[in-house]
């Protein structure tokens, strides 16, 4: 597709259970980022991707948050043993260039988690 | 600490009624100010790019300005479909350029 692509759009976990969230970033683009959007909040950092290289974790809330981008291209953000305050939409973003001065960074739709 | 700060946090207009939503930041070496729309249950799309104070971009009823201390998005005649959140976000230089937003402006035109 043209966009960034998130999946699942929706997912509803009980506490303790291990979630994946899954991005496709748009074709060839090198930047990612992982952002969490709690409700009537901004996106908050999470981490950043140049390729394959996790150059930023520093938003990560917890040791359960873990993100991967192996092969360059999608990326999937885990999350283990979840937490009520994990409920937020998670948001994928992507830009065509490394990070620098006014990259513009095109967001996907979200995955909506709501832990039970 | 940096610090991006929006206002008002909900704006009620109506429709053809002209605003501005401002955007303040204390940032040490703006590198880039960028203005998102986000409409609900979507992801946020971008708007616009602001480098230096002074600059202003333009695209329909919608015009951003930037100081050097805050941004302003004008919004000219707005019709119900302009209704949306919108967020600001700003990158710093000296660090790792990622973009830090505000929490938002929630507007909404009414008929």
């Amino acid at each position: 597709g043209a966009g960034v692509s998130q999946s699942p759009r929706y997912k509803v976990a009980k506490r303790g259970q291990d979630v994946a969230l899954r991005c496709d970033p748009i074709s060839g683009h090198v930047s990612l980022f992982w952002y969490q959007q709690a409700l009537g909040q901004g996106p908050e950092f999470l981490t950043y991707f140049q390729n394959e290289a996790q150059l930023d974790k520093s938003g990560l809330p917890s040791d359960r948050f873990f993100a991967e981008r192996p092969e360059g291209s999608v990326s999937t953000l885990k999350i283990q043993r979840t937490q009520q305050e994990d409920s937020a939409v998670y948001l994928c973003a992507s830009s065509l260039e490394l990070l620098s001065s006014g990259n513009t960074i095109y967001f996907g739709e979200g995955s909506w988690l709501t832990v039970v | 600490e940096d610090q991006v700060t929006q206002s008002p946090e909900a704006l009620r207009l109506q429709e053809g009624e002209s605003s501005s939503l401002n955007c303040s930041y204390t940032v040490s070496g703006l590198r880039g100010l960028f203005w998102y729309r986000q409409d609900p249950g979507k992801g946020p799309e971008f708007l616009f790019t602001l480098y230096s104070a002074g600059e202003e971009k333009e695209k329909e009823r919608l015009k951003a300005t930037l100081t050097k201390k805050e941004s302003f998005l004008h919004i000219t005649a707005p019709k119900p479909e302009d209704s949306a959140t919108y967020l600001c976000a700003v990158q710093v230089s000296g660090g790792s350029y990622i973009p830090t937003f505000g929490r938002g402006t929630s507007l909404i035109v009414h008929p």
